[in-house]
């Protein structure tokens, strides 16, 4: 089973700075995929970013990208020109097999 | 539209009472989920289903009982509920094995037991 960490509970920035979420976990496994989700006070949960873990080059999407570390077991998000709608919890899941095994999220505020 | 849908989207109902929630998904996928997010925020599995077989059950007290008709359908039934359940429960699908397939959610039904 994995285990997943986050270690912010919760994080405030300002609208147009960046800002660094961060996660790591453990596995035992060699390939797998991770993820970051974000939960908006709609309660969607909505894909934000995705990760190859055999992949060196880390995933950028639009304002999002990661910063992975694979022997550091390390998987953080990077939010730049922030903007007021990305308030919302946010959650980093490694997968591997079936299941997505969530960690307890970070709460993000988005102040102007 | 191609989602996935779950109904109803609110519960309120008395300690006791036996209670389903009913999940479809039209994305073709293989794979189907129940996830229980508590008061903290915490999202938690609780079955995965695939082809309507089932491959997880957590530690999930035997009052839930998982149906899977077909491979679109995942139903969650809970007999006797308790003040404990209340929660959101995420219905969720993917195509399944190899792990690189994201999870698609539905929106949530917020189960509230008085």
């Amino acid at each position: 089973a994995q285990t997943v960490t986050q270690s912010q509970p919760e994080m405030s920035v300002q609208e147009a700075e960046t800002v660094t979420l961060s996660c790591t976990y453990d596995t035992s496994e060699n390939n797998y995929y991770l993820f970051w989700y974000k939960q908006p006070p709609s309660r969607q949960m909505i894909l934000v970013i995705r990760q190859e873990a055999y992949k060196q080059q880390n995933a950028t999407e639009n304002r999002f990208s990661v910063n992975f570390q694979k022997a550091a077991k390390s998987f953080s998000l990077k939010i730049s020109d922030s903007q007021l709608g990305d308030t919302a919890m946010y959650f980093c899941a490694p997968n591997s097999g079936y299941a997505l095994n969530f960690g307890k999220g970070t709460s993000l505020l988005v102040t102007p | 539209d191609t989602a996935v849908s779950q109904t109803p989207k609110y519960l309120v109902t008395q300690m006791g009472n036996d209670k389903s929630i009913k999940c479809e998904q039209n994305l073709g996928h293989d794979t189907m989920y129940w996830y229980k997010q508590d008061s903290k925020k915490f999202l938690k599995i609780m079955f995965s289903y695939n082809n309507k077989e089932l491959i997880i059950n957590e530690t999930v007290p035997n009052r839930f009982s998982p149906k899977s008709p077909d491979k679109a359908h995942l139903n969650l039934h809970i007999n006797s509920l308790e003040l404990g359940d209340s929660a959101v429960y995420f219905c969720a699908s993917n195509e399944g094995g190899g792990g690189n397939s994201p999870l698609h959610f539905g929106n949530g039904t917020r189960l509230t037991v008085t």
